[in-house]
């Protein structure tokens, strides 16, 4: 039981290059969610997929898109990679019957650096 | 929208000693609220969680919080603190009735002196 993985671990893109960042659990939880973290300001929600076929805007949307391919997969993809967009990404998935309330488990992390 | 207050940044305590962090939000009517542990290098873990009932919750390693309806404060405390502790800690409220969403305070960082 993995939980929840995260492809690649790093990453360092150029200005305006794409790339996905990947996301999987074995949970068989509904809702998987997106967030990056930066340096003094928590996490803050980028996407969310409530359940398999949905997907909803969190705080910070823009720039980014999301793929709930299947129950356990949620991809994260960067069309057009800035600057401002180098974090640390995190997936987590919660079981998704309490919405918010439910317990969130998170990957390990994906770091992108974007020069 | 919910907002919430982690109002130190950063604190450092010997082993052994007591611990105290704070947290605030505004959404007075907040049904339930967590603390979420990072360990450096590595992703969120669930310290605790509270739902309506008592007001006093038991978390994993020693941990415990209290919700204060009148304060809006959900304080975590520790009282002997290990340097295993040494990590970051994030309240997370929900961002609204109904929300599927969390709002993540900017965290309060601890260190532990051996």
């Amino acid at each position: 039981n993995a939980g929840v993985t995260q492809t690649p671990k790093f990453q360092v893109l150029k200005t305006g290059q794409s790339m996905t960042l990947q996301c999987a659990q074995d949970m068989n939880h509904n809702s998987m969610y997106w967030y990056r973290q930066d340096p003094g300001m928590g996490l803050r929600l980028i996407y969310y997929s409530a359940s398999e076929g949905t997907t909803d805007k969190g705080e910070v949307p823009n720039g980014y898109n999301v793929s709930r391919l299947n129950k356990r997969e949620f991809s994260l993809r960067l069309e057009s990679a800035a600057p401002s967009q180098t974090s640390v990404y995190f997936c987590a998935s919660s079981e998704g019957e309490k919405g918010a309330a439910d317990t969130q488990y998170f990957g390990p992390g994906t770091r992108l650096t974007v020069l | 929208a919910q907002s919430v207050t982690q109002p130190d940044i950063h604190i450092t305590v010997s082993e052994g000693a007591s611990l105290e962090l704070r947290c605030n939000y505004s959404y007075g009517a907040t049904p339930y609220l967590f603390w979420y542990v990072q360990s450096p290098g590595q992703g969120l873990q669930l310290l605790l969680k509270y739902f309506s009932g008592d007001t006093l919750v038991q978390g994993i390693k020693g941990f415990e919080a209290e919700f204060k309806r009148s304060q809006s404060s959900f304080n975590l405390r520790k009282p002997s603190v290990h340097w295993s502790d040494a990590a970051e800690y994030f309240c997370a409220p929900p961002s609204g009735a109904g929300s599927y969403q969390l709002t993540f305070g900017k965290g309060t960082k601890l260190s532990v002196i051996p």
